[in-house]
């Protein structure tokens, strides 16, 4: 069975900085492009970052970029989302999930991990 | 960036009832690269369809995707009351992903 297991979240200053984790299992981590997607209160879904397979291939959506930098450990099946400058913006659950393959949806996600932004 | 609007913003129909849901892009879109999630309060978005019209892993034949091009739809035939819910539709574009503001189905 696929379990994404998140963790990292918490209430954080403007400005400071957070470290989200994604504890993987159940499948083949290395071979698989990651991503994480995050829901502010009461809004849609945004997509932030992805990471292929090796880690060589970084990805981010312009909303974050130079803030955040997305890196895996594939020898502990964990994927991870470095946040800096954080903003009260940045405020929202946030998801990691597997890519399935080349048609890039999303097939398992994790439960969520909430990060907050407030002084 | 491909913006993809989702259409109405919320529906209120009844168990029963057939729920019609629109998802158009921006700019054309391929059929592969257009997936439908479901999500219930509290809970993290569940893959409904992929490639536009196919189903994924367990989920009922009441639920259907067509659509190409800008214009892509989710149908669900007969309204059950554990599909009451937010829809979201998502596109990939080479290394880039972006999702339509969701459509909440509500109970009549």
């Amino acid at each position: 069975e696929v379990q994404l297991l998140e963790s990292g979240g918490g209430l954080v200053q403007p400005g400071g900085s957070l470290r989200l984790s994604c504890t993987a299992s159940g499948f083949t981590f290395s071979t698989y492009v990651m991503t994480w997607v995050r829901q502010a209160p009461g809004k849609g879904l945004e997509w932030v970052s992805g990471v292929s397979g090796s880690g060589g291939g970084t990805y981010y959506a312009d909303s974050v970029k130079g803030r955040v930098t997305i890196s895996r450990d594939n020898s502990k099946n964990t994927l991870f989302l470095q946040m800096n400058s954080l903003r009260a913006e940045d405020t929202a659950v946030y998801y990691c999930a597997t890519v399935a393959g080349m048609q890039g949806h999303f097939d398992y996600w994790g439960q969520g991990t909430l990060v907050t932004v407030s002084s | 960036e491909i913006v993809l609007t989702q259409s109405p913003g919320t529906l209120s129909l009844s168990p029963g009832e057939r729920a019609t849901l629109s998802c158009r892009a921006s700019q054309s879109v391929s059929s592969t690269y257009l997936a439908w999630y479901q999500q219930k309060p509290g809970q993290a978005p569940r893959l409904l369809i992929y490639s536009a019209s196919s189903r994924a892993t367990g989920i009922p034949d009441r639920f259907s995707g067509s659509g190409s091009g800008t214009d892509f739809t989710l149908t669900i035939s007969r309204l059950e009351p554990d599909d009451f819910a937010v829809y979201h539709c998502q596109q990939y574009g080479y290394l880039t992903w972006t999702f339509g503001q969701g459509t909440k189905v509500e109970i009549k």
